[in-house]
């Protein structure tokens, strides 16, 4: 079993919809998570970064970390075209080099 | 701008040989990274390297070597040892050994024909 998953999708919306997207994890040492938004061919890029439990947001973006049921989510108001992509979930428990990443889901938004 | 510069973007091999993927960062960042990401597989570490000279193995570093002479320069080797070694390749850094937000640079496509 992977110590992330994450649904590869493809997850389809409207332009305009909500995105929710969600990671499960079964490491509960992990601490700090992350999100990256990948274009085809192209490098990840940090999206949201949190720090234990709770809420973030910024901008369009909020993230969200549950640990006590394991499971993060990433949710995106508005969205966009430019918003299609592959999303990946990343989390670290605070030791360096044990980055774990989800397999990544592929968001498509439709004008 | 900071960041981190992979080269070349795109690169065809033929089998047997061995291919080198360059990673520059000038971000000041500690520690270095290597991941190769295939379709439905997520990322998976190859090396890593917290300081100048030193480098660990990650989980699939068979087939591969590094160097770390300089802080800001991580290359990778793709030897002919690899059994599969088309791929994307993702170069990253953290600001310290400990550091909890990685980067990513844009990658490199490496095809063995």
């Amino acid at each position: 079993q992977k110590e992330v998953e994450q649904d590869p999708g493809p997850l389809s919306v409207p332009e305009g919809a909500i995105v929710s997207l969600n990671c499960t994890y079964s490491n509960s040492a992990f601490q700090y998570f992350m999100w990256y938004r990948q274009y085809s061919r192209k490098g990840p890029e940090l999206l949201m970064y949190t720090y234990s439990s709770g809420n973030k947001e910024d901008g369009r973006f909020t993230a969200q970390v549950d640990k006590s049921s394991k499971y993060i989510s990433l949710f995106i108001r508005d969205s966009q075209p430019s918003d299609s992509a592959t999303y990946l979930c990343a989390m670290n428990p605070d030791s360096w080099g044990k980055f774990q990443f989800g397999a990544g889901t592929q968001v498509v938004v439709t004008p | 701008d900071g960041g981190i510069t992979q080269s070349p973007k795109y690169l065809f091999r033929k089998e047997g040989q061995n291919v080198t993927l360059s990673c520059e960062q000038n971000l000041n960042h500690d520690a270095m990274y290597w991941y190769r990401q295939d379709p439905g597989q997520g990322l998976r570490l190859i090396y890593y390297s917290q300081i100048v000279n030193d480098f660990q193995k990650g989980d699939i570093a068979e087939g591969y070597s590094v160097s770390r002479e300089k802080k800001e320069s991580f290359p990778l080797t793709v030897t002919s040892a690899q059994k599969n070694p088309t791929a994307f390749y993702l170069c990253a850094s953290t600001l310290s050994p400990r550091g909890n937000t990685i980067y990513f640079g844009e990658g490199s496509w490496l095809t063995v024909v």
